[in-house]
Formats: C-alpha cells, sequence, structure tokens
C-alpha cells in the first residue's frame, strides 16, 4: 500500500528565502506525481506533474524535482513571497489504479 | 471554460439525515474521482467514475455512503443517516482519462454535521 510522507509539517520563512520541501513514497511504481497548492478553506490547484520518465518540471519560482528510483520528491521555491502562504500537497498515481495517494501536506508561512 | 463546479460550497445536517454532494466535471473530462479531508488530516481517495459506471470504489465506506455519475448531469455523493464523523471537506476532481493526466479539483464542499 502506498504511502506518501511531506517534511517538514510546517515551515516559517522570512520573505526572499529560498526553500525546499520534502516528499517521499513507499512505491517507486508511480505514473507520476503532482504537487498541489491549498489555501484555507479552498480547494486545490495543481502546481506541477512530473511524469515517472522525467527529473524535474519548472513553472516560474518553482522547481520540482523526482527521484522514483529512491521514492523521493522536492519542491523548490525561489526568492518566496507571502501571497506563497499556504498548504502544500505532494500526491502520486500508483501504476494500475487512477486515484491519487496523498501526504498530509506542509503548512508554509512567508512572513512579510 | 469553467473549472470543475462543487455544490453546494458548505453543508450542514442534523445527525441522521441525508447529505446530497454534487459534482460537474470540468468540461470534456468524463473521469471524476471524490476524496474526503478530515480535519487536520491528507485528502484520501473514496471513489472513481466513469459515465454510468463505478470504477474503483475502494476508499468508500462499506455502508451509507453511494456515488453515481448519470449519462447526463452531475456526479452525486450521496451519505445517508450522517453521524458526527462525516463532517468534513468533500473535494471533486476531474480529468482526460489515461495514465499522466491533469487533475483538476473543485473548491469542495464542507459538510457539518450537528
Amino acid at each position: 500500500k502506498q504511502e506518501v510522507t511531506q517534511i517538514p509539517a510546517a515551515l516559517s520563512v522570512p520573505e526572499g528565502e529560498n526553500l525546499v520541501l520534502n516528499c517521499s513514497f513507499t512505491d517507486s511504481a508511480i505514473y507520476n506525481l503532482q504537487w498541489f497548492r491549498q489555501d484555507p478553506g479552498k480547494g486545490l490547484t495543481s502546481l506541477l506533474l512530473i511524469q515517472s520518465s522525467q527529473r524535474e518540471q519548472t513553472s516560474g519560482r518553482l522547481n520540482a524535482s523526482l527521484d522514483k528510483s529512491s521514492g523521493r520528491s522536492t519542491l523548490y521555491i525561489a526568492a518566496s513571497q507571502p501571497g506563497d502562504s499556504a498548504t502544500y500537497l505532494c500526491a502520486v498515481e500508483d501504476t494500475g489504479r487512477r486515484a491519487l495517494t496523498f501526504g498530509s501536506g506542509t503548512r508554509l508561512q512567508v512572513q512579510p | 471554460n469553467a473549472g470543475v463546479m462543487q455544490n453546494p460550497r458548505h453543508l450542514v445536517r442534523r445527525r441522521g439525515q441525508e447529505a446530497r454532494l454534487r459534482c460537474s466535471p470540468m468540461k470534456g473530462h468524463s473521469h471524476v474521482y471524490w476524496y474526503r479531508q478530515l480535519p487536520e488530516e491528507g485528502l484520501k481517495f473514496m471513489v472513481y467514475l466513469q459515465k454510468e459506471n463505478i470504477i474503483d470504489e475502494s476508499g468508500m465506506p462499506k455502508e451509507r455512503f453511494s456515488a453515481e455519475f448519470p449519462k447526463e448531469g452531475p456526479s452525486i455523493l450521496r451519505i445517508q443517516q450522517v453521524v458526527r464523523g462525516d463532517s468534513a471537506a468533500y473535494f471533486c476532481a476531474s480529468d482526460l482519462g489515461g495514465a499522466n493526466t491533469e487533475a483538476f479539483f473543485g473548491q469542495g464542499t464542507r459538510l457539518t454535521v450537528v
């Protein structure tokens, strides 16, 4: 059974810092890994999707990497801004199963 | 091009009542997924449907919960005889189907059982 873990559970940084969020998964047989953002009381916004054959994806100040063999992904946020404050969720789609397995998230607070 | 639409956004039910949650997928999407987010927990998969078919219901509680996605109209998640433990945010997602397609989520329905 796939399990997804995110570290740290919470993070508070001053504006302008570069930061790294970590995600690990127990079963490497995945189709892809997605990073989402969730604002309080809101839905999920997809940030990046990395297919199992890819090593990284970039969108603006965000860069996500995937090391499938070791079961790890990182989300790198450059030059953080207060508007980046949210919960960041990592989710994997297992091979042969369409459902996503989510981590419990990293709650990020960027101080102005 | 509207995204995934869920309604209602907030729903209050007394214990023992029924709750009906609706989800209209993104235009062109025929695959719908329901997830539940309990307070202070991550999202947990409940059920995966295509039009008129339940594909995977391995995450659905065995009793009181059912889901459908009819040929016409939205997908419905139905919870009968609600209990306080059903209080949660219920999210719907849709995609085009096939591996490696991006899932898009709705804003969720927040169910409170009093």
